[in-house]
């Protein structure tokens, strides 16, 4: 199936230090791009949505200043953490949906990343 | 508004028995469902979904799901498990619009004991 890679997928921080996490997808287009949010045994929550080209639609509740998105090609899109905070700590997982490529329903199917584990000190 | 719910937190078998993980959903239209597993610490993989046609779906490592227009359901099926299918599975709907995110249900556990 579809592959999508994340870097990195482990990170250690300090406090009050900015993290960029990338979501790339390596063998098909993804016009949009899905960034979630999961906590220990729980379900994945939607942070925002990121568009090619435009600016990303977040959900209610996720602060766009701190949270920042760019999406700025169809293959790659990143999140980047400000001012990191211990409560920022969380697996975040983005994924993708396909505009063409070499699978039939990539445009239906959101593919997962592997996901990113963030603990903020 | 709009949801997806998976009744049991975990669903415990015996290797070789069949298996079913739940779920109904609350979406108006005719939504795109979807089953997604994940391993720990790994990011959810695709295991089958449903979109049109037949209600009974086929997917990777022998799952199967059956739609249920009228009751709204989207329930996981093995035939056999395995010990290896334990994993964490979560349904997700896609409403039927352009550029709307997935809606997850918050998950089951599957412990497939040997």
């Amino acid at each position: 199936g579809a592959v999508v890679s994340q870097h990195p997928s482990r990170v250690i921080c300090k406090s009050g230090t900015s993290v960029k996490i990338e979501c790339r997808s390596l063998d098909f287009q993804a016009t949009t791009m899905f960034w979630y949010r999961q906590f220990p045994k729980q379900s994945l929550m939607l942070m925002a949505t990121s568009n090619e080209g435009s600016k990303a639609t977040y959900e209610q509740g996720v602060e766009k200043d701190k949270f920042l998105i760019n999406h700025a090609s169809l293959t790659l899109s990143t999140l980047t953490v400000t001012s990191a905070h211990p409560e920022d700590s969380s697996f975040y997982i983005c994924s993708a949906r396909g505009l063409a490529g070499r699978f039939l329903y990539s445009t239906d199917t959101q593919y997962f990343g592997p996901g990113t584990r963030l603990t903020v000190l | 508004a709009q949801s997806v719910a998976q009744p049991e937190d975990q669903v415990n078998v015996a290797e070789g028995n069949p298996l079913t993980v739940k779920c109904t959903y609350s979406v108006s239209g005719n939504p795109y469902l979807f089953w997604y597993v994940q391993y720990p610490n790994r990011g959810l993989q695709f295991l089958l979904k449903y979109i049109t046609g037949d209600n009974l779906v086929k997917g990777s490592y022998g799952f199967e799901a059956e739609f249920n227009k009228s009751q709204t359901s989207f329930h996981l099926k093995k035939p056999s498990a395995l010990v290896s299918d334990s994993a964490l599975y979560f349904c997700a709907v896609r409403p039927n619009q352009a550029g709307t995110a997935l809606i997850f249900g918050k998950g089951t556990t599957l412990s497939v004991s040997s």
